[in-house]
């Protein structure tokens, strides 16, 4: 049972521009949300996370927007650079269940061109 | 600090052939995790651990068993392997209270 969906397998986007990469989940006890990039034979690495009392995080480039009563969560990268180039998976958690476990979407695919 | 790591990064093995995957951390995390990446599939969760001496079923556990007997590693046993365990495997561990959260690098496993 899929909880946590990505239904965006991949994205191009012109170096420069935006690149909004959306998430959606189903399981209303989910209170923090993770975007991890991954890069080809490396682990995923941790971007940007959100707690369910905020509605947007932003670190730098990077931006989190948590909508909870769509259950929906997006990354915006502005601008986007040739080395974002990844995977990109989301991933929630219940923290009142266990800090160490996540569900993971399926990824998306983004590809930064010249 | 070397932060995650994980051994071997590569694996063949024969159906029925049993190993083990290494993870360690050094960053005193309580939790550690495996994950599994398959095609498609994103990332799903085989066992974790909230603690030296503690783990729990993740959602896919079938055919794998873990132990954590000290803070800093976190060993996945495949006692039988089987063509379906073909995957990338990851290691993670993390802090409570939105610390740190970290993965290996992976082994990638086939079975034959």
């Amino acid at each position: 049972d899929q909880q946590v969906k990505q239904n965006s397998p991949s994205l191009s986007v012109q170096e420069g521009r935006i690149s909004i990469l959306n998430c959606d989940y189903t399981n209303s006890m989910f209170d923090y949300f993770l975007w991890y990039k991954k890069y080809p034979a490396e682990g995923p690495t941790f971007l940007i996370s959100i707690s369910s009392i905020k509605d947007k995080n932003e670190d730098g480039r990077f931006t989190v927007f948590l909508n909870k009563s769509a259950k929906h969560l997006s990354l915006h990268i502005v601008p986007s650079q040739p080395g974002d180039s990844a995977v990109y998976f989301c991933a929630a958690q219940m923290t009142t269940d266990s800090w160490g476990k996540f569900q993971f979407g399926a990824g998306t695919q983004v590809v930064v061109t010249p | 600090n070397a932060g995650v790591t994980q051994t071997p990064k590569f694996q063949v093995l024969k159906t029925g052939q049993s190993m083990t995957l290494q993870c360690a951390q050094d960053m005193n995390h309580e939790y550690m995790s495996w994950y599994r990446q398959d095609p498609g599939m994103g990332l799903r969760l085989i066992h974790y651990s909230v603690g030296a001496g503690i783990t729990d079923q993740g959602e896919v556990p079938n055919g794998y068993n873990v132990s954590r007997s000290t803070t800093e590693d976190f060993p996945l046993r495949l006692l039988s392997a089987a063509p379906s365990q073909t995957s990338v495997y990851f290691c993670a561990s993390s802090l409570a209270g939105g610390g740190a959260r970290l993965f290996g690098p992976g082994t990638r496993l086939t079975v034959l």
